[in-house]
C-alpha cells in the first residue's frame, strides 16, 4: 500500500523559510516521479512542483520559481520542498504525491501558515 | 496555461441517482491527458480516472470518464453514500499542470 507522510509544516513569518519532508513507503520510491500539490483550506488544488526519479529534472509553478526547491533522497525514500521567501499567499496544505503528471497516491498533507 | 472550468459548482442529488460532472478546458488538452480526482472532507484526493476514460486501480465501474479536446465528463452511474464528495479535473497535457475549481456532489 502506498504511504506518504508529510511533515515540517507550521507557522512562519513572511520572508521566512520552511522545509517540508515526505516519507514514502509501500512502493519503489526511486522508480517514480514525485510532486508537491497545495490547497488553500476550503479551496481548490494547485500543482507546485515535480521531480524526476533521479532528481535530474524539476519543474515549478511560476509563482514559486526561484523561491522553492524540490529535491529527493532515494536512499531515504524521501521527498523535500525547501520554501524560502515565504509569502502570505503560500499559506496552504501541502500534499506530497506519487507521480509527475497523473498523481496516483497522496499523503494527508501538512499545513503551512505564513 | 490551460484553464479548466468545472460545472456545476454544486450538484445536489439523492443516493441512487446519476451524476454528470463537466470539465471544460480553455484550449485543447493534448492527447486527452485529463484526470479526475475525488476528495472527501479532511482527506487527500484520490485518483479516479486518467487519460480521460481509464479507471484507476480499484475504482468501481460506476465511475466513467469521457470526452476529448476541450470538453470532458465524469459520470457516476448510481450514487452511493460514499460518493458524496468534491471532484476535481486536472490536465497534464501541457505545463503547468492545472486543476479545475471542483464540483461538490452533495446529498439532496
Amino acid at each position: 500500500e502506498v504511504q506518504l507522510v508529510e511533515s515540517g509544516g507550521g507557522l512562519v513569518q513572511p520572508g521566512g523559510s520552511l522545509r517540508l519532508s515526505c516519507a514514502a513507503s509501500g512502493f519503489m520510491f526511486s522508480s517514480y516521479w514525485m510532486s508537491w500539490v497545495r490547497q488553500v483550506p476550503g479551496k481548490g488544488l494547485e500543482w507546485v512542483a515535480n521531480i524526476k526519479q533521479n532528481g535530474s529534472e524539476t519543474s515549478y509553478m511560476d509563482s514559486v520559481k526561484g523561491r522553492f526547491t524540490i529535491s529527493r533522497d532515494n536512499a531515504k525514500n524521501s521527498l523535500y520542498l525547501q520554501m524560502n521567501s515565504l509569502r502570505a499567499e503560500d499559506t496552504a496544505v501541502y500534499f506530497c504525491a506519487r507521480g509527475g503528471v497523473v498523481l496516483t497516491g497522496w499523503g494527508q498533507g501538512t499545513l503551512v501558515t505564513v | 496555461e490551460i484553464v479548466l472550468t468545472q460545472s456545476p459548482g454544486t450538484l445536489s442529488l439523492s443516493p441512487g441517482e446519476r451524476a454528470t460532472l463537466s470539465c471544460r478546458a480553455s484550449q485543447s488538452v493534448s492527447s486527452n491527458y485529463l484526470a479526475w480526482y475525488q476528495q472527501k472532507p479532511g482527506q487527500a484526493p484520490r485518483l479516479l480516472i486518467y487519460g480521460a476514460s481509464s479507471r484507476a486501480t480499484g475504482i468501481p465501474d460506476s465511475f466513467s470518464g469521457s470526452g476529448s479536446g476541450t470538453d470532458f465528463t465524469l459520470t457516476i452511474s448510481r450514487l452511493e453514500p460514499e460518493d458524496f464528495a468534491v471532484y476535481y479535473c486536472q490536465q497534464y497535457g501541457s505545463s503547468p499542470l492545472t486543476f479545475g475549481g471542483g464540483t461538490k456532489v452533495e446529498i439532496k
